[in-house]
């Protein structure tokens, strides 16, 4: 069973500029996470999805920050200006069934974010 | 709120020793505890979960987890330690009940295993 993907693996860009990151889930899976890891901490959750309805978007910063997952299955979350703050790495997870609270997410590689 | 704390930021073992991650967290209700497993620049790998049941529980890798509810606390622990197990260690908590969906994470332990 192949695992979340995740593009790109790393990034870097300059200050007020704009990036977007891509995450395709596990196949079958309809519940779809977006996390951020600062260095030294462990990830927040921005946003989750469940098939392509937004379940909790309560900790991202939406000046900034957007997702979307149109036909509920991939995702891409945008960051546009970004902030030095935003240097991070951006974690995708997915799990199934549903919204289970037992539910075990299920993570990519993440992409690593610098911004200067 | 919820919370979740790995009291050490490390921890080194040798080779062969037993090792303990120490995890307490803070939930309203009855909790949902999970442990990952970060290696560098790799996403989380799940070990384990609690949900019901068993105070011991057994994941990958040889890994296990002891729930304590008067404790609050639920510590990854492993008979013997090889040098492959050293990576990042985060538990996670959720609630089972009216509390927060969301899974909340610690900040993370490094295990070092010296050979």
């Amino acid at each position: 069973e192949a695992g979340v993907a995740q593009s790109p693996r790393y990034k870097i860009i300059e200050k007020r500029q704009s990036v977007a990151f891509w995450c395709n889930p596990i196949s079958g899976h309809a519940t779809l996470y977006w996390y951020q890891q600062i260095l030294g901490q462990g990830p927040k959750l921005l946003i989750q999805f469940q098939n392509n309805g937004v379940v909790d978007d309560s900790q991202l910063p939406k000046d900034r920050f957007s997702a979307e997952r149109l036909k509920g299955v991939d995702s891409t979350l945008k960051i546009q200006p970004a902030k030095l703050e935003d240097s991070a790495v951006y974690l995708c997870a997915s799990s199934s069934p549903g919204l289970a609270r037992t539910d075990t997410q299920y993570f990519g590689p993440g992409t690593r974010l610098t911004v200067l | 709120a919820q919370s979740v704390a790995q009291p050490e930021d490390q921890v080194n073992v040798a080779e062969g020793n037993p090792l303990t991650v120490k995890c307490t967290y803070s939930v309203s209700g009855n909790p949902y505890l999970f442990w990952y497993v970060q290696y560098p620049n790799r996403g989380l790998q799940f070990l384990l979960k609690y949900i019901t049941g068993d105070n011991l529980v057994k994941g990958s890798y040889g890994f296990e987890a002891e729930f304590n509810k008067s404790q609050t606390s639920f510590h990854l622990k492993k008979p013997s330690a090889l040098v492959s197990d050293s990576a990042l260690y985060f538990c996670a908590v959720r609630a089972s009940g009216a509390g927060s969906y969301q899974l909340t994470f610690g900040k993370g332990t490094k295990l070092s295993v010296i050979p």
